[in-house]
């Protein structure tokens, strides 16, 4: 099973700065015969379900803002919002889906400092 | 307007049964892969089954052999029945239509692209 470890556990950052979470996965995602990193960022608000940020590692889904970006490739990512907006505090999850039992990491939240 | 509704969580005691239900619409359900995510109080995201638009079934041991998941096309419906419960399946259960990727003949890798508001699991004597 392939485990996914997310840092830092929590952030404080300023409104306007940039934000950096980091996932590291036990295992390459990376699927040679595509080049295609199967890696799915989401981020969850207090009461909400998860949402849908950013899938292949770094396409973000339609309607996300694009101070959202993901990057890295094999087993580490990183997800960047480049310009913390008060809209943003919420939790942020990484997600592989190279193969079942398909797993996530243990969170990120992300605060306003 | 897509839209997953969960209902029938709720408090079950210790080795007992529930069966859970997502109503669909917006999209077209048949066409789609589903799957059910689950989260303790306060605790992250776990995948607890798939299903793929063919009917393949897929689940991690957790909970291999006492959660089976269903789905009736017909009436844009997904099911999850849960047996043999412990307090550790207590959770808020969430289903979530599959996105990017896809469920082949041995494994369902993919995203979860419209999720439910999910249904509250809470098993306890």
């Amino acid at each position: 099973d392939i485990v996914m470890t997310q840092s830092p556990d929590s952030l404080a950052v300023s409104l306007g700065e940039r934000a950096t979470i980091n996932c590291k996965s036990s295992q390459s995602v990376l699927y040679s015969s595509n080049n295609k990193n199967y890696l799915a960022w989401y981020q969850q608000k207090p009461g909400q379900p998860p949402k849908l940020l950013i899938y292949w590692a770094s396409t973000r889904e339609s309607g996300v803002p694009d101070r959202f970006s993901g990057s890295g490739s094999g087993t580490d990512f990183s997800l960047t919002i480049s310009s913390l907006q008060a809209e943003d505090v919420a939790v942020y999850y990484c997600q592989q889906y190279y193969s079942t039992p398909l797993s996530f990491g243990g969170g990120t939240k992300v605060e306003i400092k | 307007e897509m839209q997953l509704v969960e209902s029938g969580g709720g408090l079950v005691q210790p080795g007992g049964s529930l069966r859970l239900s997502c109503a669909a619409s917006g999209f077209t359900f048949s066409s789609y892969d589903m799957h059910w995510v689950r989260q303790a109080t306060g605790k992250g995201l776990e995948w607890v089954s798939a299903i793929g638009s063919a009917g393949d079934t897929y689940y991690p041991g957790s909970v291999k052999g006492r959660f089976t998941i269903s789905r009736e096309n017909a009436k844009n419906s997904l099911y999850l029945q849960m047996d043999s419960l412990r307090a550790g399946d207590t959770a808020v259960y969430y289903c979530a239509r599959g996105g990017g990727g896809y469920c082949g003949s041995t494994s369902c890798s993919q995203t979860f692209d419209y999720w439910g508001q999910g249904t509250l699991v809470t098993v306890s004597s």
